[in-house]
């Protein structure tokens, strides 16, 4: 089972601001990541797949990179609805696909 | 629009069984392979069976393996997940999800509101 780590847990961040959010695989899945988003008491929303595209309806200042084991997802410039947990996800080796444990955008 | 209506939740004790149900609307329930995601308390998510659009394969998370079916019915366009020998551990909101296609079949894109189990004496 691949193990996805995401860094850091935690992220606290003001509007306006960049962020960017870090993810690790135990082992290489080529461009086989998702990024997810969710707000609390809601379902998951797929940001990004292919480690890189944006699913439909998301906006450009989210944007994904890597490949192999080291991803990122950056968020340009943070507006109030992007505050949320953000998991990343790999569907390379399946199954089990498997999640990191998620990273909490808290506004500073 | 697509809608994924989870259903069957609640509070059950350790050993004994919970079906759950997800009612499909908007979509052609039989061409799309469909799965369950849980997300215990606070946790994160965690990936717990997928059944291909024709119900002829199906694949389980080694945690609930053997305890667990998932199953559905093109004729009431609803999925299923049978829950025998329950454990407290299996405690957690249970979504169903679409993936964007089948050639993107783990890009779950698509998501109910989730139904509740609590396994507790």
């Amino acid at each position: 089972e691949i193990v996805m780590t995401q860094s850091p847990a935690s992220l606290s961040a003001s509007p306006g601001e960049r962020a960017t959010l870090s993810c690790r695989a135990s082992q290489s899945v080529s461009s086989n990541l998702a990024w997810y988003q969710q707000k609390p008491g809601q379902a998951p929303r797929l940001l990004i797949y292919g480690a890189s595209t944006r699913a439909t309806g998301i906006p450009a200042r989210f944007s994904g990179s890597g490949s192999g084991t080291e991803f990122t997802l950056t968020i340009s410039s943070l507006q109030s609805e992007d505050f949320a947990v953000y998991y990343c996800q790999q569907y390379k080796n399946w199954p089990p696909v498997t999640f990191g444990q998620g990273t909490r955008l808290e506004i500073k | 629009q697509v809608q994924l209506v989870e259903s069957g939740g609640g509070v059950v004790q350790p050993g004994r069984s919970l079906r759950l149900s997800c009612a499909a609307a908007g979509f052609t329930f039989s061409t799309y392979g469909l799965h369950w995601v849980r997300q215990a308390p606070g946790k994160g998510l965690e990936w717990v069976a997928l059944i291909s659009y024709d119900g002829s394969s199906k694949y389980y998370a080694d945690s609930v393996k053997g305890r667990f079916s998932i199953s559905r019915d093109s004729s009431k366009n609803t999925l299923y997940l049978q829950m025998n020998s329950l454990r407290p551990e299996d405690t957690a909101v249970y979504y169903c999800a679409r993936p964007l296609g089948n050639l993107l079949l783990f890009l779950l894109d698509q998501w109910g509101q989730g139904t509740l189990v609590t396994v507790s004496s």
